[in-house]
């Protein structure tokens, strides 16, 4: 597709559940971001790839979360042991080679954590 | 104190008016500066993009940066209902890991009128 692509869209799970978030970056960007936006507040960085390897993952905020873009595409991230505090927009973007702060989000996915 | 300040709103105003959306920050070593859109459930869309201090054009918006008060502006000129949307600056160091590695503001509000 023509974007950058995320699913599922909306995810409900109970707290303690392993969630699974995907993203499929738009072709030819090999930088991929993930951030997370809590309700009325701007986005949060996480973690940045840089083709398969993740070149920063400062913004994680606990070894429940970790991501993966084993083939340089599409990224998983995974939360283990989800929290209620985890209930938030998850959104995935992408970067076209050359550009500084030019990305292109998706849609996101949508967590809520009961 | 956050890195990036905004004044949530929320911000009404009625069709026609120009619109003035501003934001603070506090690391000297920001040097882009970005204004992103966000409609209801989407991802956020790139607005605006600057580079240092100075001011951009495209059509009814302008950008303004000015780094030695560390100040963020974006006008938008003859506001449109479709302008209706959350208002995100943005902001990165230079080089390397630091690309699409954004700090956000908390976004603004706005609602235009007929």
């Amino acid at each position: 597709g023509a974007g950058v692509s995320q699913t599922p869209s909306n995810k409900v799970t109970e707290k303690g559940k392993y969630v699974e978030l995907r993203c499929d970056p738009i072709s030819g960007h090999t930088a991929l971001y993930w951030y997370r936006q809590s309700l009325g507040q701007g986005p949060e960085f996480l973690i940045y790839f840089q083709g398969t390897g993740a070149a920063d993952d400062s913004g994680l905020p606990n070894d429940r979360f970790f991501a993966v873009r084993p083939e340089g595409s599409v990224s998983t991230l995974k939360i283990q042991r989800t929290e209620r505090g985890d209930s938030a927009v998850y959104l995935c973007a992408s970067r076209p080679p050359g550009s500084a702060g030019e990305l292109f989000f998706g849609e996101g996915s949508r967590l809520t954590v009961l | 104190q956050k890195e990036v300040e905004q004044d949530p709103g929320p911000l009404s105003v009625p069709e026609g008016a120009i619109v003035s959306l501003n934001c603070t920050y506090s690391n000297s070593a920001f040097q882009y500066f970005m204004w992103y859109r966000q409609y209801s459930r989407k991802g956020p869309e790139l607005l605006m993009y600057t580079y240092s201090s100075g001011n951009k054009e495209d059509g009814r918006f302008t950008a303004q940066v000015d780094k030695s008060s560390k100040y963020i502006s974006l006008f938008i000129r003859d506001s449109q209902p479709s302008d209706s949307a959350t208002y995100l600056c943005a902001t990165t160091n230079a080089g390397g890991t630091s690309y699409g590695k954004l700090t956000f503001g908390q976004g603004t509000i706005l609602t235009v009128h007929p």
